[in-house]
Formats: C-alpha cells, structure tokens, sequence
C-alpha cells in the first residue's frame, strides 16, 4: 500500500464548477499536509499548508483534513480555465527528516 | 510566499560531460533543500536531501557519485549531474524548506536537462 493515495485523474469540469480533490494517506504520524499545483513544465507551487484537522480556506481554495479517516481534500469553488493543471497533495511527518511524501497527482481540465 | 530560483532552465549537453545546476532561496535562509527528478506525467521523485554545511541523504538507488550535491551556505544549493547519459535526461526540480515550525517547502521552477 502506498503511502499517500491520489487519483490521478483526468478530472474535466465546465468553469465554474466547484471541484474536489482527495488524497488519503496510512500513516498516522504524518503531522503536516500541503497542496501544491503544476503547470506543465514547471516547478510546482504552494497553495495550501496546515498541520491540524478541520477547514482552511484561502480565497477560492479550502483546504480539509481529517486526521481520523486519515483524508485530504482540496476545494475549489469558481473554477476557471487558469486553474487546470495538475494538483499534487504532500505529507509530511512532524520532525526533522524534511521529506514531503507526493501523491501522484490530479490532472485537472477547467473548460471554457 | 517564500521564492526558489533555478538556474539554468533549460541545458542541453553532450554524453559525458557534466552539467551543475543552481537553486536559490531568494528571500529565506534554507538549512535543507530537496532535489528531485520528475519524468512526463509523473509525480516528483525525491533524489536527495542536502543540509547546510554536511553531505547530502541519497534516496536508495540514486548514484551519489553521479549526482554531486553541495550545500555551501543557507541559500544555495548545487546539483552537478557528472558524466551525463541520454538517459538522465529530465526534469530536475529543487525545493527549500523554511525552518519549523511550519516547515513549509517552497519550489524553484526547475531545470530541463537533454543529453545528446
């Protein structure tokens, strides 16, 4: 069993659907859960970061966890063609190791 | 949000020749910074860890020897890609991590790598 799980997808929505991405994870001992997005032939970039269960929410994204299921979400509310790419979900376990634990990615499409 | 730079982005080289490859932190100081490999349509595969001023963690099967890392201070990292073969023809990506407690990691634009 892998240790983060991530449908890869491809997920296509029409713009302005609201859209759910979801990641489980095995390990209890993971402490720290962010959300990175990709665009094709880039670096990948910071969305969402938190470190305890419940809802973050920054402008169109929220960001979820539940600690007990050991599941993430990503929500994203308004979606617009700028928003396809793919979304990654890290885990990182408390301590100093550093190593963020990737799911494969979803592939997102936003259509016009 | 915290910036990484790369440098360069694109390199193209021939077979047995070396190529270095830069990562900055522009704005933070990074005591560890990440190198990773990613292939079309896949996800990041962790290379190594490299910590300021001691040698870098290889992940198990990457070639230290092979891949040099070197972390002379808190805001630069190198990679050099020594010998280099058509097939380690990728997309190199580092990321620096901010010092807890957040430990927010934060990625530079990553460097395309062809071997001829």
């Amino acid at each position: 069993q892998k240790e983060v799980e991530q449908d890869p997808g491809p997920l296509s929505v029409p713009e302005g659907a609201i859209v759910s991405l979801n990641c489980t994870y095995s390990n209890s001992a993971f402490q720290y859960f962010m959300w990175y997005r990709q665009y094709s032939r880039k670096g990948p970039e910071l969305l969402m970061y938190t470190y305890s269960s419940g809802n973050k929410e920054d402008g169109r994204f929220t960001a979820q966890v539940d600690k007990s299921s050991k599941y993430i979400s990503l929500f994203i509310r308004d979606s617009q063609p700028s928003d396809s790419a793919t979304y990654l979900c890290a885990i990182r376990s408390s301590g100093n190791t550093g190593k963020l634990i990737f799911g494969q990615g979803t592939t997102l499409q936003v259509k016009p | 949000g915290a910036v990484v730079s790369q440098h360069p982005s694109w390199v193209i080289c021939k077979s047995g020749t070396s190529v270095k490859i830069e990562c900055r932190s522009l704005d933070f100081q990074a005591t560890t910074m990440f190198w990773y490999r990613q292939f079309p349509k896949q996800s990041l595969m962790l290379m190594a860890t490299s910590n300021e001023g001691s040698k870098a963690t290889y992940e198990q099967g990457v070639e230290k020897d092979k891949f040099l890392i070197n972390h002379a201070s808190l805001t630069l990292s190198t990679l050099t890609v020594t010998s280099a073969h058509p097939e380690d023809s990728s997309f190199y990506i580092c990321s620096a991590e901010l010092a807890g407690p957040t430990y927010e990691q934060y990625f530079g634009p990553g460097t395309r790598l062809t071997v001829t």
